[in-house]
């Protein structure tokens, strides 16, 4: 059973399209989360949700939008792709406030052409 | 300044080998710190958890947490190649901060 599944492993896109990345857990964890990857590996924070509510939005373009049905969900849409989104992002969940680590999804690997 | 130090390296070490690794913070209000580890193309999964100061064990593995000085600490004993990975560490008190990852290769 896997912890935290993202959808897709792999997105190639053009330029200009808009893409979803689907995240689910099963855990019963609280809060969710969406980090983006660089080449260089460094994790940096999107959003956080907890119980469906936004508490970080981390200053990202709003060509990103969050959207959380309920509090296994969690999914990625972004507007009009730019080369500079190319990265892996990644899904990851805990307990409320994290104490405890998180629980990442394996990745979803954008590359934009 | 980052808010977490660490030096992405890559480090290279031979099989049996002791591998330490480290980071610095600038947040004391940091309360809890962890260690995860990345293999290629994968997510991150976690290793070790400390909540304040002092060390923790568990097999090969050694955590250390040093407040005063905003230092933390990850000792890996008798080394493997199976532990070549990115290390990364993370720390939090209301939201997690992670460094920018150590590439560490074990050579047979």
């Amino acid at each position: 059973d896997t912890a935290v599944s993202q959808t897709p492993k792999y997105l190639v896109t053009q330029m200009g399209n808009d893409k979803s990345i689907k995240c689910e857990q099963n855990l019963g964890h609280d809060t969710m989360y969406w980090y983006k990857q660089d080449s260089k590996k460094f994790l940096k924070i999107m959003f956080s949700y907890n119980n469906k509510e936004l508490i970080i939005n981390e200053t990202v373009p709003n060509r990103f939008s969050p959207k959380s049905p309920d509090k296994a969900h969690l999914n990625l849409h972004i507007n009009s792709l730019e080369l500079g989104d190319s990265a892996v992002y990644f899904c990851a969940s805990s307990v409320r406030g994290g104490f405890y680590g998180y629980t990442f999804g394996s990745g979803t690997r954008l590359t934009v052409v | 300044q980052k808010e977490v130090e660490q030096d992405p390296g890559p480090l290279s070490v031979p099989e049996g080998a002791i591998v330490s690794l480290n980071c610095t913070y600038s947040n004391s209000a940091f309360q809890y710190f962890m260690w995860y580890r990345q293999y290629s193309r994968k997510g991150p999964e976690l290793l070790m958890y400390t909540y304040s100061s002092g060390n923790k064990e568990d097999g090969r593995f050694t955590a250390q947490v040093d407040k005063s000085s905003k230092y933390i600490s990850l000792f890996i004993r008798d080394s493997q190649p199976s532990d070549s990975a990115t290390y990364l560490c993370a720390m939090s008190e209301d939201d997690m901060r992670f460094g920018a990852g150590t590439r560490l290769t074990v050579k047979p």
